[in-house]
């Protein structure tokens, strides 16, 4: 079984700091693509990453695919409290098609 | 609207009860998820429909949960005999196609289900 583990579960910071989100795996995983969800809401595509070693930005953001395309990772510069929410990282399985999600990280920026 | 559409988005019902969920896929998507969310945690796979078959049912817990998209559109997701751990926020997704691995999944509001 394809598993995803994410840590930190939840995380409170204050605005203007950074923060880093990981996501693991003993699975080689075709894709990784990290999600954000607000409450009442499904989850938003942020990005996508395919091949190992990429890496990503948007904005403030910067996702990174490991070199054995098993983990990823997410880091916000200058964390603002609109960032606050639920994000979660998500891998497709080459030999199944599915898309397998982790529990997610609980994102709190207070101003 | 041009997304995802859920129905009911609450459903209160008492044990041993039947229940069907209903997903409205994007337009034109082959590819149609469900999950199975419970508060502040991430989505848990339930089955996934390429077209009007299911390509993984694998994330079925028992046999109480069945689905169908017996046109290829629209999905409903069916319960039957509720026990209370079956309450939970029932997510439908859809895909422009199935074995694309790099494609996004559009997710609707979700259907919240609680069991009495």
């Amino acid at each position: 079984t394809q598993l995803l583990e994410q840590s930190p579960q939840f995380l409170s910071i204050q605005e203007g700091e950074n923060l880093t989100v990981y996501c693991n795996s003993s699975s080689v995983f075709s894709s990784l693509q990290w999600y954000r969800q607000e409450p009442g809401e499904g989850p938003v595509l942020l990005v996508t990453v395919v091949t190992g070693g990429e890496v990503k930005k948007l904005k403030r953001l910067t996702f990174q695919f490991g070199d054995a395309r098993k983990d990823s990772s997410l880091h916000i510069t200058a964390a603002q409290p609109g960032d606050t929410g639920l994000y979660l990282c998500a891998g497709y399985s080459s030999n199944t098609g599915k898309l397998i999600f982790g529990q997610g990280t609980t994102l709190q920026v207070k101003p | 609207g041009a997304g995802v559409s859920q129905t009911p988005s609450n459903k209160v019902t008492e044990k041993g009860k039947y229940v069907e969920l209903r997903c409205d896929p994007i337009s034109g998507h082959t590819a149609l998820y469900w999950y199975r969310q419970s508060l502040g945690q991430g989505p848990e796979f339930l089955i996934y429909f390429q077209g009007t078959g299911a390509a993984d049912d694998s994330g079925l817990p028992n046999d109480r949960f069945f689905a169908v998209r017996p046109e290829g559109s629209v999905s409903t997701l069916k319960i039957q005999r509720t026990e209370r751990g079956d309450s939970a926020v029932y997510l439908c997704a859809s895909s422009l196609r199935a074995g694309d691995l790099t494609g996004e999944l559009f997710f609707g509001e979700g259907s919240r289900l609680t069991v009495l």
